[in-house]
């Protein structure tokens, strides 16, 4: 079974703090993503990677980097923490093969106060 | 600019019976489609999915129709059971996306006993 692991459930930050959002996959997967999931928003994609190093910014990048310094790992950074940034964020892995789904973690519910 | 909607937020069924949750597109270029199942306090589980070339994928219980001409599909849930209870999001992939998928904003599921 695929285990995408998201180091916090729970997280409560103030804001203009930097804040780390950690993602591990035990699958060997080439691609990873970060969404973040608001009510009556569905899951917005915010970065993704499709190779050790390699980046691509989503649909809502603002605000935000990443990191993938190896290909198990991929981290969401806030770079100065907003009220704004509030939300459940979830991480999730796939092959790099056309039509093989995504695998999410249980998602990390950050506040931002 | 929502290119994939879920117009109802809640749908209630009685156990046994079928649930049909429906879903729009707008962007003629996606080329697979996927439905995920989601529980409180739990990560996007992938349910189903079906390639543009189909009309039709059948699992267990669980079917996906699509049609392109209206830019829609649905998944029929048979019979539908309470643990099927939950928030269910369809999701489309861009040809050479890069396995990018864009997601509804979610319908939440009730069975009823």
């Amino acid at each position: 079974d695929v285990k995408v692991t998201q180091s916090s459930r729970y997280l409560v930050k103030r804001t203009g703090e930097k804040v780390f959002l950690e993602c591990v996959q035990d699958m060997d997967h080439e691609n990873m993503f970060w969404y973040r999931q608001d009510p009556g928003l569905g899951l917005r994609l915010i970065y993704f990677s499709y190779d050790v190093k390699m980046k691509e910014k989503g649909d809502i990048p603002e605000g935000y980097s990443v990191s993938r310094e190896k290909k198990e790992r991929f981290s969401l950074i806030l770079e100065s923490a907003s009220t704004n940034q509030t939300s459940m964020y979830l991480c999730a892995s796939s092959l790099d093969n056309s039509n093989q789904p995504q695998h999410f973690g249980d998602g990390t519910r950050l506040s931002i106060l | 600019d929502q290119q994939v909607k879920q117009n109802s937020p809640s749908l209630s069924v009685q156990e046994g019976r079928i649930s049909i949750l429906n879903c729009d597109y707008t962007n003629s270029m996606f080329d697979y489609f996927l439905w995920y199942k989601k529980y409180p306090a739990e990560g996007p589980t992938f349910l189903i999915s079906i390639s543009s070339i189909k009309d039709k994928n059948e699992d267990g219980r669980f079917t996906v129709f699509l049609n392109k001409s209206a830019k829609h599909l649905s998944l029929h849930i048979v019979p539908s059971q309470p643990g099927d209870s939950a928030v269910y999001f369809c999701a489309a992939r861009i040809i050479q996306g890069a396995q990018k998928l864009v997601f509804g904003q979610g319908t939440r599921l009730t069975i009823n006993p």
